[in-house]
């Protein structure tokens, strides 16, 4: 199946510091991925809809200027949380879907990063 | 997308057959049936999906009722590695700007 790449893997930052996490696809290109967030024992949330070449559709309650999402290429999506908290702490997780992979294919989701804010 | 339901936890012997039950009684016709896994710290997997046959790969099965009302996720032959959280989401057949939404799903813990 079509591999997603997310970098880095994990992060510990300073509260204040921004922090860039990088989702890649690595053997498809990707007109949309998908940016998760995923808190201790809770399930997968939807943050935003990362569009190549327009701008990220964000889930209601998910603050648009505090993670910015740049869709720069069909192979790369980044994800910035800018001025972190200690409650910006969680699991980060993309996903994109390889258009060519057929009509009801699966989604494939990046390995994650977790981000522990300090 | 449909509502699904499933509950919070199960535990399986290792070696017996993991059958993960899966309720979606408000399924629309073009919605199909998709089973997601996540180990611990990692990312989520596609294990399968179906519309309205039952389906088989090298991971798993899946039996769906003839309502489709509810399925069934068959791990055959359960080892240590499957212990994860399994997730059973019902939607329409992907286009490329729809996310997959995911609910609470099943903590499967195989046990040796």
């Amino acid at each position: 199946g079509a591999v997603v790449s997310q970098h880095p893997s994990w992060v510990i930052c300073k509260s204040g510091t921004s922090v860039k996490i990088e989702c890649r696809s690595l053997d498809f290109q990707a007109t949309t991925m998908f940016w998760y967030r995923q808190f201790p024992k809770q399930s997968l949330m939807l943050m935003a809809t990362s569009n190549e070449g327009s701008k990220a559709t964000y889930e209601q309650g998910v603050e648009k200027d505090k993670f910015l999402i740049n869709h720069a290429s069909l192979t790369l999506s980044t994800l910035t949380v800018t001025s972190a908290h200690p409650e910006d702490s969680s699991f980060y997780i993309c996903s994109a879907r390889d258009p060519a992979s057929g009509l009801d294919n699966e989604q494939f989701f990046g390995p994650g990063t977790r981000l522990t804010v300090l | 997308d449909a509502k699904t339901t499933q509950p919070p936890s199960m535990d399986c012997a290792e070696g017996r057959a993991a059958n993960l039950p899966c309720n979606h009684s408000t399924i629309s016709g073009n919605e199909y049936v998709y089973w997601y896994r996540q180990i611990h710290s990692q990312g989520p997997q596609y294990i399968i999906h179906g519309l309205k046959n039952n389906e088989t790969n090298e991971m798993a099965s899946l039996i769906i009722t003839e309502d489709r009302k509810s399925s069934t996720l068959i791990l055959p032959h359960a080892t240590l590695r499957d212990t994860a959280v399994y997730y059973c989401i019902v939607r329409v057949a992907p286009s490329g700007n729809t996310p997959l939404v995911f609910g609470k799903g099943t903590r499967l813990s195989v046990i040796a």
